[in-house]
């Protein structure tokens, strides 16, 4: 089963808009959760992760523990935010990445 | 932040021959390596998980035998693709992480294979 689940695999808004990815994991125990970047042509980084509670690029992601999820948002998109967006989820040593949503932010 | 290496960053071999890549923790020590594949455009898909010194874990479909794992050292872990064949051309991914690094997983620029 899935444990990560990032049901648009494609998101496009306007620049200066909200936007919100969205992540739904699946585990009952305490979950650590990470949003992954991936700028065109550069390897994946770390964005944020729920245990900082920071906000890194504008972008922030609050845990729901009651929906399972952990989506991540900015209230004005800019156009250097368009890239692959990867929400993972930590349970030990193991990792599962989520199937990732392109955003397009559109000038 | 840590950095992760990774070579080679292309290699093109011929159909039945078999690659090996790298992937290099450079300024820790990697108790943990990952591998991934990502197809064009898709998203990555774990293919194994390596502790230093130990057996790797692979993901359900992932053939153990074709794909080689080794995580020898603190700082290094190879994944060999045998006997590869197109099919298996495709961009391969590692990532660690550390015992100060919280979970945070670090990756590597990618090796792009391509089999003929």
């Amino acid at each position: 089963a899935q444990r990560v689940t990032q049901p648009e695999k494609l998101l496009s808004v306007f620049k200066g808009a909200p936007v919100e990815l969205k992540c739904n994991y699946s585990y009952s125990g305490s979950p650590e959760l990470f949003w992954y970047v991936q700028y065109s042509r550069q390897r994946l980084q770390l964005l944020l992760r729920h245990i900082s509670r920071e906000s890194i690029k504008g972008f922030t992601a609050d845990l729901n523990k009651g929906e399972t999820s952990f989506h991540l948002k900015k209230p004005f998109a800019q156009e250097e935010d368009s890239a692959m967006y990867y929400c993972a989820l930590s349970i030990g040593n193991q990792f599962y990445f989520g199937t990732g949503t392109s955003l397009t932010v559109i000038p | 932040g840590a950095v992760v290496s990774q070579h080679p960053s292309w290699v093109i071999c011929k159909s039945g021959t078999s690659v090996k890549i790298e992937c290099r923790s450079l300024d820790f020590q990697a108790t943990t390596m990952f591998w991934y594949r990502q197809f064009p455009k898709q998203s990555l898909m774990l293919m194994a998980t390596s502790n230093e010194g130990s057996k790797a874990t692979y993901e359900q479909g992932v053939e153990k035998d074709k794909f080689l794992i080794n995580h020898a050292s603190l700082t290094l872990s190879t994944l060999t693709v045998t006997s590869a064949h197109p099919e298996d051309s495709s961009f391969y991914i590692c990532s660690a992480t550390g015992i100060l690094s919280y979970n945070e997983q670090f990756f590597g620029p990618g090796t792009r294979l391509t089999v003929l």
